[in-house]
């Protein structure tokens, strides 16, 4: 069966710093891997995909992530992070050969501190 | 583009009540998926149409949940018989997949259910 990780609740980080929100996942085949952002009161809104190919994958906002096959890794990273970019962080990943959902980790909250 | 679109915002019912939830796709998405989130909790599927079938559902939706998506248009989730582990975000999320397995979910703010 297909499940993500996201093994920190929190993260904090100052704002100008960079930033690392971690993921692992676990699939039987080829894994699509996603992130998506939840602001407050606010659905959940996508960052960016994996699908295949180079391992770093730019976003939006800033935001970019690295695929790392061997680890079973999609971290979310940004160089510099902004006071905004504080909220709810989500890993998702497909497998198709479960099916066509996706499944989603639990979520990691992001803090950036002034 | 005016987004997905769910209503009510959120929902009061006592246990043992019968409540039905809308969702309004982005016009032109093909996929609609409903899942469900408490708090502390990511998204867990439910269930998703391919225009106005429904091809997958969670061994999670019991035979108290159905879902439709008549013509392909809007989608409804009605949960009979409530119990207070319903209680929960109930999100909608549509797609337009055009294969490959990649595409992207545009989500819905989500319809907030409290079962007393």
């Amino acid at each position: 069966a297909q499940s993500v990780a996201q093994p920190e609740d929190q993260v904090n980080v100052a704002e100008g710093n960079p930033l690392t929100v971690k993921c692992t996942y676990s699939v039987s085949g080829n894994p699509y891997l996603f992130w998506y952002v939840q602001y407050p009161n606010r659905g959940l809104q996508f960052l960016l995909k994996y699908i295949t190919g180079d391992n770093l994958v730019k976003g939006s906002y800033g935001f970019e992530a690295e695929f790392n096959k061997s680890q079973t890794s999609f971290h979310l990273k940004k160089p510099s992070a902004l006071v905004s970019d504080s909220a709810l962080y989500f890993c998702a990943v497909r497998d198709l050969n479960y099916g066509q959902n996706f499944v989603f980790g639990p979520g990691t909250r992001l803090s950036v501190l002034p | 583009d005016t987004g997905v679109s769910q209503n009510p915002r959120h929902k009061i019912t006592k246990r043992g009540q019968n409540v039905t939830f809308r969702c309004d796709p982005i016009s032109e998405h093909n996929r609609l998926y409903w899942y469900r989130q408490t708090l502390g909790q990511g998204p867990e599927f439910l269930t998703y149409f391919q225009n106005e079938a429904q091809l997958e559902k969670s061994r999670l939706l019991s035979d108290r949940f159905s879902a439709e998506r008549p013509k392909g248009s809007f989608s409804t989730l009605e949960i009979q018989r409530t119990e207070q582990g319903d209680s929960a975000m109930y999100l909608c999320a549509s797609s337009l997949a055009q294969g490959g397995g990649y595409e992207k979910l545009f989500f819905g703010s989500g319809t907030q259910l409290s079962v007393l």
